[in-house]
């Protein structure tokens, strides 16, 4: 079965700096789709970058990179010169191709952005 | 263009009342999605609909909930018997194809469920 772990409930970082939120993933399907959004205190979902499984680069979205290592199952987002707007949830989901295609996400990292 | 809608933003049920969530996905979107979020947790997958057809509900629990996207009208999720534990806020998605791994989820802005 499908799986993804963020094992950070809470990461600091100082603004400016750059930080690295990590997501592991456990998939026996050769193709599939991994997706970071994000969600503020209001509450919405934003969309933030997507890999796929047979990208050979890295996905890049303005300060946004994803360091995908496909060998080790890994998909983890950089955030680039933090901004104090940065402060939100992230969470990391993916979508299989067998099965149902269904998403599932993460449990969450929450992100302080440090003035 | 308007996005994915969800009403009504908040609901207060007592318990064993019955709730009703809708959910309209953006325009020319056939595929939705409802998931749950606990306070502090992440996104619990509950059931993928397509226009009239049930893809997948392995998240729902068996019994009091249930789902339906008809051929006209927005998706509902219904629980019914409401106890305080279904108490969370209920994010439902939509996605144009269904079928494409690159294809990105939008969200609706939430409906939180409160059961007093």
């Amino acid at each position: 079965a499908q799986k993804i772990t963020q094992t950070q409930p809470g990461m600091f970082v100082q603004e400016k700096e750059a930080v690295t939120l990590d997501c592991t993933y456990d998939t026996s399907d050769p193709s599939y789709g991994l997706f970071w959004y994000k969600q503020p205190s209001s509450g919405e979902m934003i969309f933030l970058i997507y890999q796929g499984s047979y990208d050979q680069q890295n996905a890049t979205e303005g300060r946004y990179s994803l360091n995908f290592q496909k060998a080790r199952k890994s998909a983890n987002l950089v955030i680039s010169a933090s901004q104090l707007g940065d402060s939100a949830m992230y969470f990391c989901a993916m979508r299989e191709i067998s099965g149902t295609y269904k998403y599932i996400f993460g449990t969450g990292t929450r992100l302080k952005v440090l003035a | 263009n308007a996005g994915v809608m969800q009403n009504p933003r908040h609901l207060v049920r007592r318990r064993g009342q019955e709730a009703r969530l809708r959910c309209s996905p953006m325009k020319g979107h056939s595929h939705v999605y409802w998931y749950r979020q606990l306070p502090e947790e992440g996104l619990k997958f509950m059931v993928y609909l397509q226009k009239e057809n049930i893809i997948d509900e392995s998240g729902m629990p068996k019994e009091r909930f249930s789902a339906e996207f008809p051929k006209e009208g927005p998706s509902i999720l219904r629980i019914q018997q409401v106890v305080r534990g279904d108490s969370a806020a209920y994010f439902c998605a939509s996605s144009p194809e269904g079928r494409m791994f690159n294809e990105k989820l939008f969200f609706g802005s939430g409906t939180q469920l409160s059961v007093l």
